[in-house]
């Protein structure tokens, strides 16, 4: 049971243009959610999270949004530079343990120079 | 400081052979954990550590085996392991439950696994 769901495994931006990717989950206990950033031969990083109380929060570039009717979340990126290239995570705490995540499949994001 | 490093780097070992993996953290988090991630999937979580005892076995085969000696050390013993067990092993660590962002965790850059 895949609690947490990327549908796109990759994605291709031009550098300067918007990246959005997507993340849909079906447990609607889950009250948080967190976006990670993978490059390779590393371990992830955090990147910006989101509480469900929001539907929205921005960090620089990164803005990430949330919907709870439809239980699908985004991670908005602009500009997008080559440097974002990286495998993105969805995760989300489960229920009754802040600290075990659920991890999404990961879409691989690629910015074109 | 606000690394997690992980040794070693690298590991190939034979299905007989005896080997540990290494995590050390300095940011007082008390809750530990290990992941493992193979290619193109998403980090599984296999253990979880609180207050150095273990909380959390996600059923994984006692052929993983961890320990955590103290509040800044986790390691991963292993024996006895399958070509199907090479995968890259990711340590982590946290604050506990109540502080922090839910669900931020401090990743290491992993140990790359190869079980000939």
């Amino acid at each position: 049971d895949q609690q947490v769901k990327q549908n796109s495994p990759s994605l291709s931006v031009q550098e300067g243009r918007i990246s959005i990717l997507n993340c849909d989950y079906t447990n609607s206990m889950f009250d948080y959610f967190l976006w990670y950033k993978k490059y390779p031969a590393e371990g992830p990083t955090f990147l910006i999270s989101i509480s469900s109380i929001k539907d929205k929060n921005e960090d620089g570039r990164f803005t990430v949004f949330l919907n709870k009717s439809a239980k699908h979340l985004s991670l908005h990126i602009v500009p997008s530079q080559p440097g974002d290239s990286a495998v993105y995570f969805c995760a989300a705490p489960r229920w009754g343990s802040a600290r075990q995540l659920t991890f999404g499949s990961g879409t691989q994001l690629t910015v074109l120079p | 400081d606000t690394e997690v490093t992980q040794t070693p780097k690298h590991l190939v070992m034979g299905m007989t052979n005896k080997k540990s993996l290494k995590c050390e953290q300095h940011m007082g988090h008390r809750a530990m954990y290990w992941y493992k991630q193979k290619a193109k999937k998403p980090p599984e979580l296999m253990f979880v550590y609180s207050y150095e005892k273990l909380s959390i076995n996600e059923s994984v085969p006692s052929r993983f085996s961890p320990e955590c000696p103290n509040s800044s050390l986790l390691n991963l013993h292993l024996h006895a392991l399958q070509p199907e067990d090479s995968a890259l092993y990711l340590c982590a660590s946290s604050q506990l439950p109540g502080t922090g962002i839910p669900g931020e965790l401090f990743f290491g850059e992993g140990s790359r696994l190869t079980v000939l």
